[in-house]
């Protein structure tokens, strides 16, 4: 069965340093997501894109995120100036364009020190 | 704005007997759908059930129904024949057929399963 890749599976970095968190959508899907959970806390939505654009995103995604799909296959989210507080599991979904739920990966748990 | 709430952050439930979790909703939206995740301490988001609002039948699966109740918001996971795999946290969910589809999720249940 098809299923949404997300890796790396942990990422350690530096506070200040950037990431990059990528995901691989399931191959028909057009429509993707990432949502975050810090610890302990429930899943919350950051951001939705559609056709090369972000479609909606969440007062949590501010000017230190961005996403991309660079070559049509990927899914990334990157964060320029990593915080304590960015420590979190990051997820990434996709959806097909006549489905109306979406499917989850596996989560990259990113952790700043 | 949507909201999901989940009232209970822990229960417990002997092995092989049945417990229900909790969950309740609000939208004004009328097309909509909702889902349980479990989540493992593997932080993966495992899908256990979903429910379409404009089916009244509840969802099914295995040992995992839901008591979908739209009048009053009202979305409870029911796992009969508790399992020690069943220990986990669970998510409710809510999904709106419209605008970008995102989900929104409850605060979770931590489930803990006694020997």
């Amino acid at each position: 069965e098809p299923e949404v890749t997300q890796t790396p599976s942990h990422q350690v970095t530096q506070m200040g340093q950037e990431v990059i968190l990528r995901c691989v959508p399931i191959s028909n899907h057009l429509y993707f997501y990432w949502y975050r959970q810090i610890l302990g806390q429930k899943v919350e939505f950051l951001v939705s894109f559609y056709n090369n654009e972000i479609s909606e995103k969440s007062e949590i995604f501010d000017d230190q995120f961005s996403v991309e799909r660079p070559d049509g296959s990927n899914f990334t989210l990157k964060i320029r100036s990593t915080k304590l507080e960015d420590s979190a599991m990051y997820f990434c979904a996709s959806r097909r364009g006549d489905s109306t739920y979406g499917f989850f990966g596996q989560g990259t748990r990113l952790t700043v020190v | 704005a949507q909201t999901v709430t989940q009232s209970q952050p822990e229960m417990s439930v002997q092995e092989a007997e049945t417990v229900t979790l909790s969950c309740t909703y609000d939208t004004s939206e009328s097309d909509y759908y909702l889902f349980w995740y479990k989540q493992p301490p593997s932080r993966q988001m495992i899908l256990v059930i979903r429910q379409e609002a404009y089916k009244q039948q509840n969802a099914t699966e295995n040992r995992f129904s839901v008591n979908f109740q739209k009048a009053a918001k009202s979305f409870s996971l029911k796992i009969s024949d508790s399992q020690l795999g069943d220990a986990a946290m669970y998510f409710c969910a809510y999904n709106a057929q419209a605008g970008t589809y995102k989900y929104i999720f409850g605060t979770g249940t931590r489930l803990k399963v006694l020997a």
